[in-house]
C-alpha cells in the first residue's frame, strides 16, 4: 500500500494565523491527493480534491498545492471554526490510503 | 438534497454477525461508487473498500479483504457492510461515503453520519 505521512501530527495556532500542513506520499501519486476536515464527533468533510481544487462551498482561505510526492494544505487566516483534525488521502491507487491526521488546536 | 443515511448504532458480542446499511438519496445511486471507512476510537481514518452499485464491482483494501463483505441492493439504493464473526477489535465508527470520480481525481464528497459498532462480551 502507498503510505501517506502528514506533518506535524499536531499544531497549536491562533485565530488569524496562516497555517500549513504537509503530506508526503511514499511514491509519486501525480496530483491524486485529497484533503478532509473532521470535527469532533462528526463525519469528515471534503475540502480539496486533485491536490488544488476547492470543493464547492469550502471557504477560499483553504488552498492546496503540490504534485508527485509532496503536498501542502494552507489555511490563510485561521477562523474559530477551523480547529479540527485534517487528513490527506491519496486516490492514485487502491487502497486509497489516508494520512494519520493533523490535529489543529487553539493556542 | 444529496445524502447518505446510515443505520443506527449496534452493540454485539464477539462471534456474532452484523450487517450495517447506507441509503443514498437525491442522486443516481447506481452511477457513483460508495466506499466504507473505519475509524477506531481516538484514531484516524482507514479506507476499507468501495462498491459500484450499478454492477456490484467491489474493491477491498488488503487489510480488510476476507474480514468484511461489501454489497449493494440497487433496487433500494442501499449499500451494506457485513461481518460474519465480529471481534472486539471491530469496535469502531464506520462511515459510508460517495466517491466523486473524474479524469484527475477520486474523492469522497458526500458522507453518511456514521454507524458506531461496539463489540463486547
Amino acid at each position: 500500500d502507498l503510505q501517506m505521512t502528514q506533518s506535524p501530527s499536531s499544531l497549536s495556532a491562533s485565530v488569524g494565523d496562516r497555517v500549513t500542513i504537509t503530506c508526503r506520499a511514499s511514491q509519486s501519486i501525480s496530483g491524486y491527493l485529497n484533503w478532509y476536515q473532521q470535527k469532533l464527533g462528526k463525519a469528515p468533510k471534503l475540502l480539496i480534491y486533485a491536490a488544488s481544487s476547492l470543493q464547492s462551498g469550502v471557504p477560499s482561505r483553504f488552498s492546496g498545492s503540490g504534485s508527485g510526492t509532496d503536498f501542502t494544505l494552507t489555511i490563510s487566516s485561521l477562523q474559530p471554526e477551523d480547529f479540527a483534525t485534517y487528513y490527506c488521502q491519496q486516490s492514485h491507487s487502491f487502497p486509497h490510503t489516508f494520512g494519520q491526521g493533523t490535529k489543529l488546536e487553539i493556542k | 438534497e444529496v445524502q447518505l443515511v446510515q443505520s443506527g448504532a449496534a452493540v454485539k458480542k464477539p462471534g456474532e454477525s452484523l450487517k450495517i446499511s447506507c441509503k443514498g438519496s437525491g442522486y443516481s445511486f447506481t452511477s457513483y461508487w460508495i466506499g466504507w471507512v473505519r475509524q477506531m476510537p481516538g484514531k484516524g481514518l482507514e479506507w476499507m473498500g468501495i462498491i459500484y452499485p450499478g454492477d456490484s464491482d467491489t474493491r477491498y483494501s488488503p487489510s480488510f479483504q476476507g474480514q468484511v463483505a461489501i454489497s449493494a441492493d440497487k433496487s433500494i439504493n442501499t449499500a451494506y457492510l457485513q461481518w460474519s464473526s465480529l471481534k472486539a477489535s471491530d469496535t469502531a465508527m464506520y462511515y459510508c461515503a460517495r466517491l466523486l470520480a473524474g479524469d484527475s481525481h477520486d474523492a469522497f464528497d458526500i458522507w453518511g453520519q456514521g454507524t458506531m459498532v461496539t463489540v463486547s462480551s
